[in-house]
């Protein structure tokens, strides 16, 4: 059964601190693992996609990475605002759709 | 610009009631999707649909229903509603390269 687990469940991070937050995954057939931020009441915003072992992406204060097995997001020098809930997803060969890890709530304390 | 709303952003209703949340997107995208989320539970695929006429099950299907009659809009219908039902549901739509783009969600209470 095709499965996708995020952890820590949460993190609390002084500003400044870098971390990591980890996606594994235990799917056939991968087409892209997506990254998403989701604020509290808001849906889930686009962050990243990945689509090959090795390959990296970043965004600011955020670099996304990709082995075969996991995914990791790095977060560097966080800052207050980058306090949100953190989700993986990965898309499969044969469908459209993504399935969602549960997700990594980030709070950054100034 | 492209958008997706969904309305109502808030509804608490009965126990039985049959109950409908819309979904609008102006992406002009064929892949629809409606989600729901619950501590502890992530996002969980309801019901999908590829294009008009063309509707799927995800994996939390039961008890719930939806109709493409065109490509901007996927109702989604309680049919009789159920404590169960109780969440945050998100509707997000898509090209074929996987990536969504989500409405602000509906919190249904149910009673």
């Amino acid at each position: 059964e095709d499965q996708v687990t995020q952890s820590p469940e949460a993190l609390r991070l002084q500003e400044g601190e870098s971390s990591s937050l980890n996606c594994s995954y235990t799917v056939s057939g991968l087409r892209g693992l997506f990254w998403y931020r989701q604020d509290p009441g808001k849906g889930p915003e686009f962050l990243f996609t990945l689509y090959s072992a090795g390959e990296e992406k970043e965004k600011e204060r955020l670099k996304a990475t990709l082995t075969k097995k996991e995914s990791f997001l790095h977060i560097t020098a966080p800052k207050p605002e980058d306090s949100a809930t953190y989700l993986c997803a990965v898309h499969l060969s044969n469908d459209y759709k993504l399935s969602f890890g549960a997700g990594t709530t980030v709070t950054v304390r100034a | 610009d492209a958008e997706i709303t969904q309305s109502p952003r808030h509804k608490i209703t009965e126990t039985g009631r049959q109950v409908t949340l819309a979904c609008h997107q102006t992406w002009n995208h064929n892949n629809m999707f409606w989600y729901r989320q619950d501590l502890g539970h992530g996002l969980r695929l309801i019901h999908y649909s590829y294009g008009v006429q063309d509707t799927n099950k995800g994996e939390v299907s039961d008890g719930y229903s939806v109709s493409r009659s065109n490509t901007e809009d996927l109702p989604l219908t309680l049919e009789s509603a159920a404590s169960s039902q109780t969440s945050v549901y998100f509707c997000a739509s898509g090209a074929n390269t996987g990536e969504l783009f989500f409405g602000e969600g509906s919190r249904l209470t149910v009673l």
